[in-house]
């Protein structure tokens, strides 16, 4: 059975501080796909990366950065130099699909506040 | 171009009414799906539609709950006698059908109050 664990439900940080949300996944298969939203205030879902369980590079892309982690069954998101903006739900998502389209598997999510 | 509009944006029923929410996905993207999400939580699964197959209905919660589609357009989430379990924000998604799960593009949602 899929499931994603998002342990922290809350974190609050002062601007600028580095902060790491994470998340870990189950899965039998061995092809799947891990996904990052962010749900900011409005409440509209934005999709930030997906990335697949053959590729366990390290992404960077600006301030956000992805570590993923088979060993661990990890992929945890860390934002660097945090800023107000960033302040939002952030969501951890799975699908066992390697092709064509099924339904995410949604973590519980982790509310992120940045204080400036 | 347009992202996925839904309607109503807010909704509020009295316990025992039926409720209809649409969805308007992206133009030309075949893949469409229904989530909902209670206060605090996060997303669950209810139908997923994929072009002219047969929809996969494993995650409505009960047979008040149907949804339907109208070729690869718009959709319908019908929730029948409606209970105050069901207050949640519904969330539509849509995405291509390309090489892999694709990036779902979510639309606002219709935040349902049974009251």
């Amino acid at each position: 059975a899929q499931k994603v664990t998002q342990a922290q439900t809350e974190i609050s940080v002062v601007e600028k501080e580095d902060v790491t949300l994470d998340c870990v996944y189950e899965t039998r298969d061995t092809t799947y796909y891990l996904f990052w939203y962010k749900q900011p205030p409005s409440g509209e879902l934005v999709f930030l990366i997906r990335r697949n369980s053959f590729d366990e590079q390290n992404e960077i892309s600006g301030r956000y950065s992805w570590n993923f982690q088979k060993s661990t069954s990890s992929f945890n998101f860390t934002i660097t130099a945090s800023q107000v903006v960033d302040s939002a739900v952030y969501f951890c998502a799975l699908s066992e699909a390697w092709s064509g389209n099924t339904p995410l598997v949604f973590g519980k999510g982790t509310r992120l506040s940045v204080i400036a | 171009g347009a992202g996925v509009s839904q309607s109503p944006s807010n909704k509020v029923t009295e316990k025992g009414k039926d409720v209809e929410l649409r969805c308007d996905p992206i133009s030309g993207h075949t893949a469409l799906y229904w989530y909902r999400q209670r206060l605090g939580q996060g997303l669950e699964f209810l139908i997923y539609f994929q072009g002219n197959s047969a929809p996969d209905k494993s995650g409505l919660p009960s047979d008040r709950f149907s949804a339907e589609r109208t070729g690869e357009s718009v959709s319908t989430l019908t929730i029948q006698r409606t209970q105050q379990e069901d207050s949640a924000v519904y969330l539509c998604a849509s995405s291509l059908s390309a090489g892999g799960p694709g990036e779902q593009y979510f639309g606002p949602g219709t935040r349902l109050t049974v009251t």
